[in-house]
């Protein structure tokens, strides 16, 4: 099956810096790449998802890049702000959508003011 | 409306004991999912519903554990014979169907097995 690893366990940034967490996956029949940021006690929600016939994706601040040879995918945050604060996961899945998705273990994310 | 909604927010049970959690999807999407968060985990994947049936359900740890979604709407996870490592945050998500969709998590059930 699928394994997802993902780095930094923990990401400490000052306020206004850029924020990078990165993942590999395994399955090279893999195709869809969402995150998710899960504030504490609360869901996850998801915030950018890329599918493997781009190789980037841009919203606002965030954006999520994905190399299908290496097979692994960034998450960049942009002048972070105390309101990223988070655990934030990536997740992998094959089959064109959502079924099945394997997480990784998550990065707390700290923005420091 | 209203998102997934989960029931209840919180079951203390005791070792050995019967235990259904209860998902209702938000309305219209097919697919439904149920992951378990262990403390400092990521959701792991259980069981997987398109409709009423369990599409995928290689993710559930043994024969203690079942779900069902027999109207293809609310789902039920059930766990029989209740151990202390099945205390977790057990997450249901929906999603409008198994490709092209992104999943929403309801606020989960935190079970705790003493």
């Amino acid at each position: 099956g699928e394994n997802v690893e993902q780095h930094p366990s923990t990401l400490s940034v000052q306020e206004g810096d850029s924020a990078v967490i990165k993942c590999t996956y395994s399955d090279s029949a893999s195709n869809y790449f969402p995150w998710y940021k899960q504030e504490l006690g609360k869901r996850p929600q998801l915030i950018i998802d890329i599918r493997s016939n781009v190789g980037e994706k841009k919203d606002q601040r965030i954006a999520v890049t994905l190399n299908k040879t290496a097979k692994h995918f960034s998450l960049h945050i942009t002048e972070t702000q105390p309101e990223d604060s988070a655990v934030y996961f990536c997740a992998a899945a094959s089959g064109g959508g959502a079924d099945g998705l394997t997480f990784g273990k998550g990065t707390h994310l700290i923005i420091q003011p | 409306g209203a998102g997934v909604s989960q029931t209840p927010s919180n079951k203390v049970t005791e070792k050995g004991k019967y235990v259904e959690l209860r998902c209702d999807p938000i309305s219209g999407h097919t697919a439904l999912y149920w992951y378990r968060q262990s403390l400092g985990q990521g959701p792991e994947f259980l069981i997987y519903f398109q409709g009423t049936g369990a599409a995928d359900d290689s993710g559930l740890p043994n024969d203690r554990f079942f779900a069902v979604r027999p109207e293809g709407s609310v789902s039920t996870l059930k766990i029989q014979r209740t151990e202390r490592g099945d205390s977790a945050v057990y997450l249901c998500a929906s999603s409008l169907g198994p490709y092209n969709s992104p999943l929403h998590f309801g606020n989960g059930t935190r079970l705790t097995v003493t």
